[in-house]
């Protein structure tokens, strides 16, 4: 029962590109989250959102964007793909949390390679 | 920027033995998770610590919340070689639905049959 899902496991692309990654969730969850996995930098957040239209800021959002249109899907946007911007993309829910952490759902990630 | 450290940063070890990894922060965490990856998957929440002190087992696996708030250690008992993947910690500093995960290095663990 998959529940976090990135519509794209692989792809690759040249520099300049625009690149749109695709993330949908079935289980209603207000929180939505991108982050990037770099080898021995862990997973960094780029971005989050808590409700339909709206964005915050992670720790590395540089050369991305991000729309949430409906409460399933969160999109993750690469204006003009670099090369360093390589890396493995993963996509998490959770729900509106009053108390305690945001338990995250991930989806299986997406590797981007760019030429 | 980064503000967890993990280690050791990978493990390569005999079915059978018991492994430890620990995460280190110069902050206070309110919570720490230990997430496992397996390869090609995301990672999935293995045991959620919310006290200092906290002890929690989930069958071979047993994690601790600092009593200084700044730490937190996996262990693995009686490894096999399905707990093969990455484990990372997270840690997260305010409340509510306000505070954000930040999340460690990574331990790799390899298990050899």
């Amino acid at each position: 029962d998959v529940k976090v899902t990135q519509s794209s496991r692989y792809l690759v692309k040249r520099t300049g590109e625009k690149v749109f990654l695709e993330c949908v969730q079935d289980m209603d969850h207000e929180n939505m989250f991108w982050y990037r996995q770099d080898p021995g930098l862990g997973l960094r957040l780029i971005y989050f959102s808590y409700d339909v239209k709206m964005k915050e800021k992670g720790d590395i959002p540089e050369g991305y964007s991000v729309s949430r249109e409906k409460k399933e899907r969160f999109s993750l946007i690469l204006e003009s793909a670099s090369t360093n911007q390589t890396s493995m993309y993963l996509c998490a829910s959770s729900r509106l949390a009053s108390s305690g952490a945001n338990v995250l759902t991930f989806g299986a990630g997406s590797r981007l390679t760019v030429l | 920027g980064q503000q967890l450290n993990q280690s050791p940063q990978s493990m390569f070890i005999q079915e059978g033995e018991d492994v430890s990894m620990n995460c280190t922060s110069s902050s206070i965490f309110n919570t720490w998770l230990w997430y496992k990856q397996e390869p090609g998957e995301g990672p999935v929440l293995l045991i959620a610590l919310y006290k200092a002190g906290e002890l929690t087992s989930n069958g071979r696996l047993t994690a601790q919340f600092g009593i200084t708030r700044k730490d937190s250690f996996l262990n693995i008992s009686a490894s096999i070689p399905s707990d093969v993947g990455i484990y990372f910690c997270a840690g997260k500093r305010g409340s509510g639905n306000t505070g954000k995960l930040i999340f460690g290095q990574g331990t790799t663990l390899q298990v050899k049959p």
